[in-house]
């Protein structure tokens, strides 16, 4: 079955380093790849999003590419700040009722 | 703006008790959905519903009902609640099923069986 893994947390950086969460997916098809956030106490928000191979999706300085071979959909940001301490779910949409099916989600502190 | 609102925020049940949980969302979404995220667990699905009058069953559905009476409305009731029932609850939206569509989700309701 359809399935996302993310790598294990939580993952604690200083203010300006680089950001990376790994995500790989097993999927029949081919799915669309979500990052969502959460911030304490909130819900999930739609961080980014790519629909088909090779999409980069970005948003607020992170990116993410929907590698094929690799089945993957890694999260970047190039410099963290404290604000985007959050959980950081993956999550894929491979069938046509929308359902999600996420990964068990990395958290990150940024320390300043 | 309200988007999906979901009520209460908090709740502290006893055992056996029963409830339900409110949704509703003002984007005249075809797709709603509720989901329970346990610790370290991602987030799971329980029911989802695609339109007003349909429900369909998710991963995990033992020990919950739903209705969809109206476009807006989309409760979770819990009829018998037990300790594993503890989590925190989302109910999320989306326009259409298709796979490129994002959803929305409620800020959360957590409730606590004791």
């Amino acid at each position: 079955g359809n399935s996302v893994t993310q790598m294990e947390g939580p993952v604690t950086l200083s203010e300006e380093a680089f950001l990376t969460i790994n995500c790989t997916y097993t999927a029949t098809g081919y799915p669309s790849l979500f990052w969502y956030v959460q911030y304490p106490g909130e819900g999930l928000q739609l961080l980014l999003k790519a629909t088909k191979a090779d999409d980069k999706g970005s948003n607020k300085g992170f990116e993410a590419t929907y590698r094929k071979e690799t089945t993957s959909f890694h999260l970047e940001k190039g410099s963290v700040q404290v604000s985007d301490s959050a959980v950081y779910f993956c999550a894929l949409n491979s069938g046509n009722t929308g359902k999600l099916i996420f990964g068990q989600g990395t958290t990150l502190q940024v320390k300043p | 703006n309200a988007g999906v609102t979901q009520t209460p925020k908090f709740r502290i049940l006893k055992i056996g008790q029963s409830m339900t949980l409110q949704c509703t969302q003002d984007m005249n979404h075809n797709y709603m959905y509720w989901y329970r995220q346990d610790p370290g667990m991602g987030l799971k699905l329980i029911y989802y519903s695609v339109g007003a009058g349909i429900t369909d069953k998710g991963e995990v559905p033992n020990g919950y009902n739903v209705s969809r009476s109206t476009t807006e409305d989309f409760p979770l009731r819990l009829e018998l609640a037990a300790p594993s029932q503890t989590s925190v609850y989302f109910c999320a939206s989306s326009y259409q099923g298709e796979r490129n569509q994002p959803q929305h989700f409620g800020d959360g309701t957590r409730l606590s069986i004791l």
